[in-house]
């Protein structure tokens, strides 16, 4: 089994649609949550950073973390032909460590 | 903004040639790393290095090797490149910020798209 999941997609969507990406993780000692997102054939950049559990609005991103589910979401409000990308979680454990533990991505495709 | 630079976007190498890839970054982050990114893998760590001429072994490291002469540059090297490490490279910086202010995420280049024939 995998440390992370996440479904690879594709995921369509009219535009305007609210669209919800998701993680799942086997490791409890994960702290930080992070969401990167990539366009086709340039490296990922990063969208969204959470640590613990809770939520974290930025715009018309949503991140939120469950971490009695191990469970972790991004959603994007009003979605836009321009956020048709791939999504990767990724996470890590405690502060210091340099190794992050990503997600295999979820290509989203906001369709006009 | 941080920028993380990577030498070539595109690459076509034969098998058994050695294959330099390079990265710059110009924000004086202490962490470096290389990725390489495959369909249905995900991004998975070759190397990465703390300091300069300090290395640490990834999760996938058997074939490549790593230099750090300087601190804003990292080079991944594949001494004799092979057909199965056709693939997208990353390479990553961070700093040694503090996690729960989110000031030692990792930013990524671009990515160099090698292909071995």
């Amino acid at each position: 089994q995998k440390e992370v999941e996440q479904d690879p997609g594709p995921l369509s969507v009219p535009e305007g649609a609210i669209v919800s990406l998701n993680c799942t993780y086997s490791n409890s000692a994960f702290q930080y949550f992070m969401w990167y997102r990539q366009y086709s054939r340039k490296g990922p950049e990063l969208l969204m950073y959470t640590y613990s559990s809770g939520n974290k609005e930025d715009g018309r991103f949503t991140a939120q973390v469950d971490k009695s589910s191990k469970y972790i979401s991004l959603f994007i409000r009003d979605s836009q032909p321009s956020d048709s990308a791939t999504y990767l979680c990724a996470m890590s454990t405690t502060s210091g460590t340099y190794k992050y533990i990503f997600g295999t991505g979820t290509r989203l495709k906001v369709l006009a | 903004d941080v920028k993380v630079t990577q030498s070539s976007r595109y690459l076509v190498k034969r098998t058994g040639e050695k294959v330099f890839l390079e990265c710059v970054q110009d924000m004086d982050h202490e962490n470096m790393f290389w990725y390489r990114q495959d369909p249905g893998l995900g991004l998975r760590l070759i190397y990465f290095s703390y300091d300069v001429k300090m290395k640490e072994k990834g999760d996938i490291p058997e074939g490549y090797s790593v230099s750090r002469e300087k601190k804003e540059r990292f080079s991944l090297i594949l001494e004799s490149a092979s057909t199965n490490q056709t693939s997208m490279y990353l390479c990553a910086s961070s700093s040694l910020g503090d996690s729960a202010q989110a000031t030692d995420t990792q930013y990524f280049g671009p990515g160099t798209r090698l292909t071995v024939l």
